[in-house]
């Protein structure tokens, strides 16, 4: 029962670099969402899909892609790394009665 | 969408008894209020859920009023081990019925000895 799981758990980038994040949960969770946290701030949601196949942007989605190609997995891509994209990612999965389970986050640093 | 407002910090000592109360004058029908805690360097962990009233569960307590546009989420006896950010959302319903949940910044609760 591993729950979310992120990979990778720290990683830092050079500005033009590009990357991908994957989350992977086995909770069988139709729902799947990616935030960023700035230090001292709170979570800011980038891009969230409802089901396999399907995604969605949410709050502040520029400079993100992602893709839902099976329902365990909710990838996180980065085309172009910018200094401003410096942050904690966290993913998280839920049911639509469920409260949100979030995995332990991605330390992202573009220099 | 239904914004809250909480105190940004609180303070307590162990043992006591800490409220934490959320604005949500905007909130729909079908909106429910959920609390997240969130140590350092941690995903947030889902604590609490409600609709009205009272809901306890093993680590704490909400009590929504009738008019729905607050809530307080009730820690008893806290312990060092409790602080961390609170964080109180309104679920937000998608047109397919989808919730997708909108964080502030939180309540920063310290919890002294």
């Amino acid at each position: 029962n591993a729950g979310v799981t992120q990979t990778p758990k720290f990683r830092v980038l050079k500005t033009g670099q590009s990357m991908t994040l994957l989350c992977a949960q086995d909770m069988n969770h139709e729902y799947m969402y990616w935030y960023r946290q700035d230090p001292g701030m709170g979570l800011r949601l980038i891009h969230y899909s409802v089901g396999e196949g399907t995604t969605a942007k949410g709050e502040v989605p520029d400079g993100y892609n992602v893709s839902r190609l099976k329902k365990q997995n909710f990838l996180l891509g980065l085309e172009s790394a910018a200094p401003s994209q410096t942050s904690v990612y966290f993913c998280a999965s839920n049911t639509v009665e469920g409260g949100y389970t979030f995995g332990s986050g991605t330390r992202l640093t573009v220099v | 969408l239904a914004k809250t407002t909480q105190p940004i910090s609180m303070d307590s000592y162990e043992g006591q008894e800490v409220n934490i109360t959320c604005s949500h004058n905007n909130i729909a029908t079908n909106d429910y209020i959920t609390w997240y805690q969130q140590f350092p360097s941690q995903g947030p962990r889902f604590i609490i859920q409600g609709y009205k009233t009272k809901v306890t569960n093993e680590v704490a307590s909400l009590f929504i009023p009738a008019d729905r546009k607050s809530s307080t989420l009730s820690l008893p006896r806290v312990s060092l081990s409790d602080t961390a950010v609170y964080y109180c959302l309104v679920a937000d319903s998608m047109d397919t019925g989808r919730r997708a949940l909108t964080f502030g910044s939180g309540t920063r609760l310290q919890v002294q000895p």
